[in-house]
């Protein structure tokens, strides 16, 4: 099973509502990443976890909560956002402390279409 | 400052023929390059790489070159299908100093193949 899941597909919040993305993998991956894709433009890294620990922060606002409650889930917990928000978010994992495993050959989910009213 | 760039945003192509995309990059630490696919609605998928102590790497139809002096690869499909139509987003990393978990994405390039 090499897929990463995203739930949901698509999601439209406003700007005072909290929600959540979630993603799961099942490929045994101990690192797990939060991208934003805006249109046209390249995914942009946000946050990393390896073995459930984060270990990256790209310099995201806080009204980005990440949480990797167990080795195979990862959540975003979204806040009181703006309009500019509104973007693709991409899960993606990989290994992470294997010999000879590249962290940077990472496997990507489908994404949430996110828009923030 | 872009350190990696495709500066063709679109490829149009006829089946059975080559497809070339290319890539440059800035940053002389890169030394891991990746091509990503990427469908509409889809996440990007992993294609192939190469190290920077490679020249070529094949897998089937696909082909990436490295010109190291150039700062400069490509990536080959021959022959093309239309089932090849999508966005291909170059990308680079650095092995050393434990960040290779960092990729720098290019913008991409939409292929397309017609039939």
């Amino acid at each position: 099973d090499t897929e990463v899941t995203q739930t949901p597909k698509h999601l439209v919040m406003g700007m005072t509502n909290k929600k959540s993305l979630k993603c799961e993998q099942h490929m045994g991956h101990r690192a797990m990443y939060w991208y934003k894709q805006k249109a046209k433009k390249p995914p942009e890294l946000m946050f990393v976890y390896s073995y459930e620990k984060l270990s990256i922060n790209e310099s995201v606002p806080s009204r980005f909560s990440p949480e990797c409650p167990n080795s195979s889930l990862l959540n975003l917990h979204l806040h009181a956002l703006q309009p500019e928000d509104s973007a693709l978010y991409l899960c993606a994992s990989s290994q992470w402390g294997l010999a000879g495993a590249r962290r940077d050959e990472q496997y990507f989910g489908p994404g949430t279409r996110l828009t923030v009213t | 400052d872009q350190q990696v760039k495709q500066n063709s945003p679109s490829l149009s192509v006829q089946e059975g023929r080559i497809s070339i995309l290319n890539c440059d990059y800035t940053n002389s630490m890169f030394d891991y390059f990746l091509w990503y696919k990427k469908y509409p609605a889809e996440g990007p998928t992993f294609l192939i790489s190469i190290s920077s102590i490679k020249d070529k790497n094949e897998d089937g139809r696909f082909t990436v070159f490295l010109n190291k002096s150039a700062k400069h690869l490509s990536l080959h499909i021959v022959p093309s299908q239309p089932g090849d139509s999508a966005v291909y987003f170059c990308a680079a990393s650095v092995t050393g100093g434990g960040s290779n978990y960092k990729l720098t994405f290019g913008k991409g390039t939409l292929l397309t193949v017609n039939p």
